[in-house]
């Protein structure tokens, strides 16, 4: 019974390339949150989706930034054109139902070099 | 603006010296308060759910309690084992997300 599955779990980018971080969700989950944490900061919320919907990216920098959950594979956060502002960790939650708890997975590091 | 305040930002205790954490938090309508124990390079692992004032959770040797501007998460008799970051997360309105405080880092020293 996988938790939440995130990867990579270390992710290295030159300035200008693009990230994608992926998230598969604990089975029978089918709702997926992504989340910033800055060091020394507080996980931010970026965006929440649910298979083939976006439900909120009240979060989500309006430029450069996408995500997705499509009716089959893992959810994906895209970052284009990367920037050393961006060099966090992104967490990826999942809930059975919306506006329940969360799990958390262990997390994508990217360094923007 | 929702805010959630976290204190002390770090706690270093001997092994069996008691404390509590503190969550304030400034939300309207607030439909849950969230407890996490954060490990370094992982991810948050869930701890507690509380809803209302006045309620109380408990595990092993952690009990969160809440009202209705605050939340206190007591430690009792901590061992090293217990030195992680604690987060505070309060949901509320109708929104999705989660509003998360910056931690407490303990400490707890053998």
């Amino acid at each position: 019974n996988a938790g939440v599955m995130q990867n990579p779990r270390h992710l290295v980018r030159r300035r200008g390339q693009e990230a994608r971080l992926r998230c598969s969700p604990m089975k029978g989950h089918s709702h997926v949150y992504w989340y910033r944490q800055l060091p020394e900061e507080g996980l931010k919320f970026m965006v929440y989706l649910q298979k083939e919907n976006i439900i909120d990216e009240s979060g989500m920098p309006k430029e450069r930034f996408s995500a997705e959950f499509p009716k089959e594979g893992p959810s994906i956060l895209r970052i284009q054109q990367v920037v050393r502002g961006d060099s966090a960790a992104y967490f990826c939650a999942s809930s059975q139902q919306g506006g329940h708890g969360y799990t958390f997975g262990s997390g994508t590091r990217l360094t923007v070099v | 603006e929702d805010q959630v305040t976290q204190s002390p930002e770090a706690l270093r205790l001997q092994e069996g010296e008691s404390s509590s954490l503190n969550c304030s938090y400034t939300v309207s309508g607030l439909r849950g308060l969230f407890w996490y124990r954060q490990d370094p390079g992982k991810g948050p692992e869930f701890l507690f759910t509380l809803y209302s004032a006045g309620e109380e959770k408990e595990k092993e040797r952690l009990k969160a309690t809440l009202t209705k501007k605050e939340s206190f998460l007591h430690i009792t008799a901590p061992k090293p084992e217990d030195s992680a970051t604690y987060l505070c997360a309060v949901q509320a309105g109708t929104g999705n997300q989660f509003y998360f405080g910056t931690g407490t880092s303990l400490t707890v020293i053998p």
